[in-house]
């Protein structure tokens, strides 16, 4: 079955890049079929999403993070990263991968999540 | 900017049923939004139980249902288990590739 893992440094310095990369496997992240996510959720607070991106490449941000948010994908490898600038304490969270879907009604979900990968700011 | 609603809390009996809500802070949610939901434990990654409203995913047990109640998305626990004792999230598809999720509710049974 598809499988999500998150991966990347668990410590981070202010002011410095926040760089994660989800490898997929059991599945080919190239399926027309989903788009592939980042969320994120400081310690015991909600979920926040972060964005998507498509196999094409296409993404989309959410507003407040829009500007310091690159999303990358690599086919080839069966990967897609997040990148987070300038990034400050209030960005430390757990980072979970997910995948989004269309069923064939046009019905959107997300199914699919990593297991999170913890990622501190700190000097 | 959009903020999803949830109620922070409720308390259930074993047996008993609860019903959350997820509403918008301006505006209705319809199932045009595809409301999502999902469940965490502490130190676990969220699973998801329900999406567009009222299909559950694979393997969740049918005492999970979802609805259009008034003017928010609703989830239901008919039944409550000891183990249904966690956190729920929901969350709306805007458009546009963009998703909001509620704060969460924290749901007891005792």
């Amino acid at each position: 079955q598809v499988q999500l893992q998150e991966s990347g440094p668990g410590l981070v310095k202010p002011s410095e890049t926040l760089s994660l990369t989800c490898t997929v496997s059991g599945g080919s992240i190239s399926s027309l079929s989903y788009y592939w996510s980042w969320i994120r959720q400081p310690a015991g607070k909600g979920l926040e999403w972060i964005g998507r991106i498509f196999s094409s490449g296409t993404t989309n941000h959410n507003a407040s993070l829009r500007s310091r948010v690159t999303m990358a994908i690599d086919t080839s490898n069966n990967q897609f990263s997040l990148k987070l600038t300038s990034v400050t304490a209030a960005d430390t969270a757990v980072y979970y991968c997910a995948r989004v879907g269309r069923d064939a009604s046009n019905n959107w979900y997300i199914d699919l999540w990593g297991r999170g990968t913890l990622v501190t700011v700190s000097s | 900017q959009t903020v999803v609603t949830q109620e922070p809390s409720f308390s259930v009996s074993p047996g008993g049923t609860v019903t959350l809500t997820c509403g918008l802070s301006s505006g209705s949610v319809s199932s045009s939004f595809y409301p999502n939901w999902f469940q965490q434990t502490p130190g676990q990654a969220p699973r998801t139980l329900m999406y567009s409203t009222n299909t559950r995913s694979s393997g969740v047990p049918d005492r999970f249902s979802g609805s259009i109640l008034g003017n928010k998305a609703a989830l239901t626990i008919t039944g409550a288990q000891a183990d249904d004792e966690s956190d729920y999230y929901c969350a709306l598809y805007m458009g546009s590739g963009i998703w909001v999720f509620g704060g969460g509710t924290k749901v007891t049974v005792l």
